[in-house]
């Protein structure tokens, strides 16, 4: 079956616009969550969603950071004045059920804030 | 809080010769721990979890609680294990939404 899809693949800004960021999760699957993955910290949490609901938002790195999800399913991550420090990729990843078992994860999106 | 560590950026070995990425944690509750690969313009995939106490692609990975680590290793490495490897901690009734954390990742290289 389809994996998780993120579009788009890559996004190229200039520093102070807003970007949005789409997340497709496996059909069925309830949890979903946003990471990043930057040279100088790594692979870092962001948000999760379970449905519709996002009770941890605890690693949004600022307020300029927002996600949300309708129907259960898709969800965009929005990044408002974008500023250089903002440059990685962003990964979505989605579980089955309350988010205990395996999260798959997508092919990210690369930005790149100029 | 918790936390992996990965010491190794990078780690090097010839074909056929033993490996081991070393994983480090820190949680004060009762911890699952995996292991995810990234292959060469591949998304990020699971290799491997504590719980199923398995072996994948000839990996294995014991959770030592006493010493929190849960080093990833193989006997004999191929040229196709070369890879980017992450140990990763989910916190076990982790009211937070049962995120993972990642350590830094180790860059496995094998030559021929």
């Amino acid at each position: 079956g389809a994996g998780v899809s993120q579009s788009p693949s890559n996004k190229v800004t200039e520093k102070g616009k807003d970007v949005e960021l789409r997340c497709d999760p496996i059909s069925g699957h309830t949890a979903l969550y946003w990471y990043r993955q930057s040279l100088g910290q790594g692979l870092e949490f962001l948000i999760y969603f379970q449905g519709n609901s996002a009770p941890d938002k605890s690693g949004l790195p600022s307020d300029r950071f927002s996600a949300e999800r309708t129907g259960g399913s898709v969800s965009t991550l929005t990044i408002q004045r974008t500023q250089q420090e903002d440059s990685a990729v962003y990964l979505c990843a989605s579980s089955f059920g309350s988010g205990t078992g395996t999260q798959y994860f997508g092919p990210g999106t690369r930005l790149l804030v100029l | 809080a918790q936390r992996v560590t990965q010491p190794e950026k990078l780690l090097s070995v010839f074909k056929g010769a033993p490996v081991e990425l070393k994983c480090n944690y820190s949680y004060s509750g009762s911890p699952e721990l995996f292991w995810y690969v990234q292959y060469s313009r591949q998304r990020l995939q699971l290799l491997l979890r504590h719980i199923s106490r398995e072996s994948i692609k000839g990996f294995t990975a014991d959770l030592n609680k006493g010493e929190t680590s849960f080093h990833l290793k193989k006997p004999f490495a191929q040229e196709e294990d070369s890879a980017m490897y992450y140990c990763a901690l989910r916190g076990m009734n982790n009211n937070a939404g049962n995120m993972l954390t990642f350590g830094g990742g180790t860059r496995l290289m094998v030559k021929p």
